[in-house]
């Protein structure tokens, strides 16, 4: 079982809307935890990083959050735009790195 | 240009092949990354390096051999291609604060 799970695997959403995804994670122990953004084609590119004691961090209209006693982090993407149509991927540090499998976020017009 | 470059970009190769992927970094970085995407899973670290001569093992290690002469260049080596190599493949640096900055990435099809 991969210790960082995403959820929806999928999303599609209009112009405009806002959305949130999902990162649950098990690894331990923990030292930060980092939200890319990965276009198709392209290698990913950090958003946000979080350490234990942040519950909530901003990047323009990107806003993660992180709750290290349950274990979860979500972000928060506010009026998307067509250009955030990409991937996105939780990242969670410990001893080493562990990706998650990425949220494929589609805006259409 | 500056940042983190991969290539060749595309590459298809036949089963047996040895093929070798270019990871080059202009920021100095001591730690760099390989790793490799495939559909479903997140991203799974091949190998690693945390300075010129100095490399391990990740979490995939198996088919694969690196090198690191110079602290620029990283490349990864597939010794006899296989099809369950077909993959995206990412070279990364980590910089401050433990960022990584990652490659455009190298898509291998082997046949």
């Amino acid at each position: 079982k991969n210790q960082v799970e995403q959820s929806p695997q999928s999303l599609i959403i209009l112009e405009g809307k806002n959305c949130t995804l999902q990162c649950n994670y098990t690894v331990s122990p923990f030292s930060n935890l980092r939200w890319y953004k990965q276009d198709t084609g392209r290698g990913p590119v950090s958003l946000t990083i979080m350490t234990f004691s942040e519950n909530t961090k901003s990047n323009g209209r990107y806003t993660a959050t992180l709750d290290a006693d349950t274990k979860q982090s979500s972000l928060h993407i506010t009026a998307s735009q067509l250009s955030d149509s990409a991937s996105y991927i939780c990242v969670v540090s410990g001893r080493d790195m562990r990706f998650g499998a990425g949220t494929r976020l589609t805006v259409k017009p | 240009d500056a940042g983190i470059t991969q290539s060749p970009r595309y590459k298809i190769t036949e089963t047996g092949r040895q093929v070798t992927l270019m990871c080059h970094q202009t920021w100095s970085h001591s730690y760099m990354f390989w790793y490799r995407q495939d559909l479903g899973h997140g991203l799974r670290l091949i190998y690693y390096s945390a300075a010129a001569d100095i490399t391990d093992k990740g979490e995939v290690p198996d088919g694969y051999v690196v090198s690191r002469s110079k602290t620029e260049n990283f490349p990864l080596t597939l010794e006899s291609a296989t099809r369950s190599q077909t993959s995206v493949y990412f070279c990364a640096s980590r910089g401050l604060a433990d960022e990584q900055y990652f490659g455009p990435g190298t898509r291998l099809t082997v046949t």
